[in-house]
């Protein structure tokens, strides 16, 4: 069955300390994996995708493959980056189009 | 563009009676989804339309839920009778075939039951 699975609900840590949220897959094939972020009273919008490969804010997001994980890591935690971050996931376009969608993890950095 | 648009925004109201959450997609987006998202359940997806027809229903938690796309720009959520268990935060997002699967959100509805 596919799943994401974002083990964390909430992660605090400090302004200026590197931050991983995890994130884990369970899918048959070759899925598409997101980071979508909330940020507070904003809208939920992408963050990144692992086939884009960018780093976004300074964060970056590898899939690997054999451990089926996709963490979501910032080197330099910075106050802005509290939000909600929910790590999503979609088998290819020419399928089921919705996304599998994690629990979610709420970030807060501590000055 | 402005995006996706919910309307209301806010909206409270008694158990009992009918709500209608509203969604207009970006314009020429072909696909269009409803979200729930609560604290205890994260984010559920309650519905997904392609080119105005509903695929898939599965995430509608009971009969009390209805939606409906009767065109490529308007959608509604309705809850009737509503009962305290469904406050939530109600998105509505769209996306276009093509473009990656990524959905474009909008800034939701908060739903108070009393």
């Amino acid at each position: 069955a596919q799943r994401v699975t974002q083990p964390e609900k909430l992660l605090s840590v400090f302004k200026g300390a590197p931050v991983e949220l995890k994130c884990n897959y369970s899918y048959s094939g070759s899925p598409e994996l997101f980071w979508y972020v909330q940020y507070s009273r904003q809208r939920l919008q992408l963050l990144l995708r692992h086939i884009s490969r960018e780093s976004i804010k300074g964060f970056t997001a590898d899939l690997n493959k054999g451990e089926t994980s996709f963490h979501l890591k910032k080197p330099f935690a910075q106050e802005e980056d509290s939000a909600m971050y929910y790590c999503a996931l979609s088998g290819p376009e020419d399928s089921n189009y919705q996304l599998i969608w994690g629990a979610g993890t709420k970030l807060i950095i501590k000055p | 563009d402005a995006g996706v648009i919910q309307s209301p925004r806010h909206e409270v109201t008694e158990m009992g009676q009918e709500v209608t959450l509203r969604c207009k997609p970006i314009s020429g987006h072909d696909y269009l989804f409803w979200y729930r998202q609560t604290m205890m359940r994260g984010l559920e997806l309650l519905i997904y339309f392609n080119n105005n027809v509903p695929i898939d229903d599965s995430g509608m938690p009971e009969d009390r839920f209805s939606a409906k796309m009767p065109n490529a720009s308007f959608s509604t959520l309705k809850i009737q009778p509503s009962e305290p268990r469904d406050s939530a935060v109600y998105f509505c997002a769209s996306s276009l075939q093509g473009t990656g699967n990524e959905q474009f959100f909008g800034p939701g509805t908060r739903l108070t039951v009393l």
